[in-house]
């Protein structure tokens, strides 16, 4: 695709369900980044995927928060029995993951609100 | 801990002048840094990107510098334009490939 694509852009659920967010990468790029943006941590890396090696998870805030990457391509940030310190934007990037020191293009994000 | 502090937190100025943002930065051991800018409601964009070795980089009217020895960085944008208008997150790579440490973010408005 033309860039990296989130959805929903906005979410608002319930404290205690679980949610799912999506990230399509840009088309080619191996390497696929999950970054939260709240109002008192700024952006924090969460997790990271390249190729088919094991992902970097050490961003991970707690064990609520899983994320997979099917067929090397789409991506799923599952947090369950959420609270209302989720809250944030959670923002997808993906690069081509040939290695460091390479430009990241971002997504819109997804808005979640727990209320 | 990586330690990253953007000054100013705001700033506002009229359409021309020309301007600096700071990023300063505790641990000298990066691979590189990044200047993003983000418009409300949207992701980031990279702008500009400093390998460790490299002391700066140009793009248009933006110039970034880098100084590992002080742990500073400057993003100068020249002739400001009201497009402009947007938070700039300089960010650091220090795990290698792409574990970013951002800064506080500086809110920039640019007024005609």
């Amino acid at each position: 695709g033309a860039g990296v694509s989130q959805s929903p852009s906005n979410k608002v659920t319930e404290k205690g369900k679980d949610v799912e967010l999506r990230c399509d990468p840009i088309s080619g790029h191996t390497a696929l980044y999950w970054y939260r943006q709240s109002l008192g941590q700024g952006l924090e890396f969460l997790i990271y995927f390249q190729g088919n090696s094991a992902p970097d998870k050490s961003g991970l805030p707690s064990d609520r928060f899983s994320a997979e990457r099917t067929g090397g391509s789409v991506s799923t940030l599952t947090i369950q029995r959420t609270q209302q310190e989720d809250s944030a934007v959670y923002l997808c990037a993906s690069s081509l993951g040939l290695g460091v020191s390479e430009k990241l293009f971002f997504g819109s994000g997804t808005q979640l609100s727990v209320l | 801990k990586q330690e990253v502090t953007q000054i100013p937190a705001a700033l506002s100025v009229p359409e021309g002048e020309n301007l600096v943002l700071n990023c300063s930065f505790t641990d000298s051991a990066i691979y590189n840094l990044q200047w993003f800018r983000q418009d409300p409601g949207k992701g980031l964009t990279s702008l500009l990107l400093i390998q460790s070795s490299q002391r700066e980089q140009t793009s248009g009217r933006l110039n970034a510098s880098l100084d590992k020895s002080s742990g500073r960085s400057t993003l100068y944008i020249a002739a400001s334009q009201p497009g402009d208008s947007a938070t700039y997150l300089c960010a650091l790579e220090i795990g290698g490939f792409q574990k970013l440490v951002f800064g506080t973010g500086t809110r920039l408005l640019v007024s005609p």
